[in-house]
């Protein structure tokens, strides 16, 4: 079946630091990406739909400044959380719509850490 | 409001018996789609299972069906013969309309215990 993979599968970092995590789909082209965030025990919340080759679109609330997406070919979309703070600390995963229609697969997601 | 509703934090089943996770949505839209996803604890998000708007069967993969109740607005999840790797979050998904970009709404999830 369609993979995505996404890197790196968890990350620490400073307060301040800027962070790029990248999601792959391997063996599709994917004109699609779409990034979710998941907080402990809670479900997964769209922060923004990546689309190749334009601006991604961003949901109501999501700081399109903080959270730089860039979908630059077929196969990557790259989330960077900028300046991150403690609060940006969560699980961030990617997924993108694979070749059979209805399907979305997701990677295995990117646990982010601030100091 | 809330576009998808599961109402069962947590559910215990005891091996090899079969379960029923609850979801109901609410949506104007007359095509849409409805998704199960399984995340284990290590976070990866499993696809289960599609339901179709217009899909007059309930959809069926390998131990895992949809109970899909147009008029109520409910697309449970049935597991069969759950084992102890079941034991995870399911969590229940929608489509609206035929939206090109695609993108899901998800419910809160339920946490699943299969008791050996």
């Amino acid at each position: 079946g369609a993979v995505v993979s996404q890197h790196p599968s968890w990350v620490i970092c400073k307060s301040g630091t800027s962070v790029k995590i990248e999601c792959r789909s391997l063996d599709f082209q994917a004109t699609t990406m779409f990034w979710y965030r998941q907080f402990p025990k809670q479900s997964l919340m769209l922060m923004a739909t990546s689309n190749e080759g334009s601006k991604a679109t961003y949901e109501q609330g999501v700081e399109k400044d903080k959270f730089l997406i860039n979908h630059a070919s077929l196969t990557l979309s790259t989330l960077t959380v900028t300046s991150a703070h403690p609060e940006d600390s969560s699980f961030y995963i990617c997924s993108a719509r694979g070749p059979q229609f209805e399907k979305l697969f997701f990677g295995s997601g990117t646990q982010l850490s601030v100091l | 409001a809330q576009k998808i509703t599961q109402t069962q934090p947590g559910m215990f089943v005891q091996e090899k018996e079969a379960v029923t996770l609850d979801c109901t949505y609410d949506t104007s839209d007359q095509s849409y789609g409805l998704f199960w996803y399984k995340q284990p604890s290590s976070g990866e998000m499993i696809f289960l299972i599609y339901q179709g708007s217009y899909d007059e069967q309930n959809a069926t993969e390998g131990r895992y069906s949809l109970n899909f109740q147009k008029a109520r607005k409910s697309a449970n999840l049935v597991i069969s013969a759950s084992q102890l790797g079941d034991s995870a979050m399911y969590f229940c998904a929608m489509r609206e309309g035929r939206d090109s970009s695609y993108k899901l709404i998800f419910g809160s999830g339920t946490r699943l215990l299969v008791r050996p």
